[in-house]
């Protein structure tokens, strides 16, 4: 029964390239978040997905990020023509329910981007 | 605007005592509070929850106390062991689905 999977764990783009994050949820959770934690920083929301539906993106940047989750297969973070200051960990979890309210989300060990 | 704030990145106790994590935040619409605790590497890991219609929730050695008069949060640990040295992260949210996290206090137990 694996928990959240993100792949890859590290990953380093040049400076205008696109950066893919994948997110598998835990089996029987259809509610995915992303949040991102620069250095010495907490973590920031960036989005909650369902299934095909975007829930809530307003902690996504404006530009060059987007996020989906399709009927088949992992979620996906998207970063296009990626910039040193994405450089961050990348965090997905998922939950059975809408809201981690009671018993929290459980969380990916990240992926950490680094831009060069 | 951090409206989740842990104001001590770092806290040694020793093995056996009673560790003491605080919390501030701003927003009043804030309804639901998490702790969670994060080795590195690792992504965080979920410890305990509790609404804002209650003032106490325990789950073993873990605590967890809320004052919304003073919007403070605490998460006690007793007795503190040197396993539950890692960062703990307070999160906090208006409708439990996008949580404000604070920055972290790092936690260090002394054997």
């Amino acid at each position: 029964n694996a928990g959240v999977m993100q792949n890859p764990r590290h990953l380093v783009r040049r400076r205008g390239q696109e950066a893919r994050l994948r997110c598998s949820p835990m089996k029987g959770h259809s509610h995915v978040y992303w949040y991102r934690q620069l250095p010495e920083e907490g973590l920031k929301f960036m989005v909650y997905l369902q299934k095909e539906n975007i829930i809530d993106e307003s902690g996504m940047p404006k530009e060059r990020f987007s996020a989906e989750f399709p009927k088949e297969g992992p979620s996906i973070l998207r970063i296009q023509q990626v910039v040193r200051g994405d450089s961050a960990a990348y965090f997905c979890a998922s939950s059975p329910t809408s809201g981690g309210k009671n018993y929290g989300y459980t969380f990916g060990s990240g992926t950490r981007l680094t831009v060069v | 605007d951090q409206q989740v704030k842990q104001n001590s990145p770092s806290l040694s106790v020793q093995e056996g005592r009673i560790s003491i994590l605080n919390c501030d935040y701003t927003n009043s619409m804030f309804d639901y509070f998490l702790w969670y605790k994060k080795y590195p590497a690792e992504g965080p890991t979920f410890l305990i929850s509790i609404s804002s219609i209650k003032d106490k929730n325990e789950d073993g050695r873990f605590t967890v106390f809320l004052n919304k008069s003073a919007k403070h949060l605490s998460l006690h640990i007793v007795p503190s062991q040197p396993g539950d040295s890692a960062v703990y992260f307070c999160a906090a949210s208006p409708t439990g689905n996008q949580f404000y996290f604070g920055t972290g206090t790092s936690l260090t137990v002394i054997p």
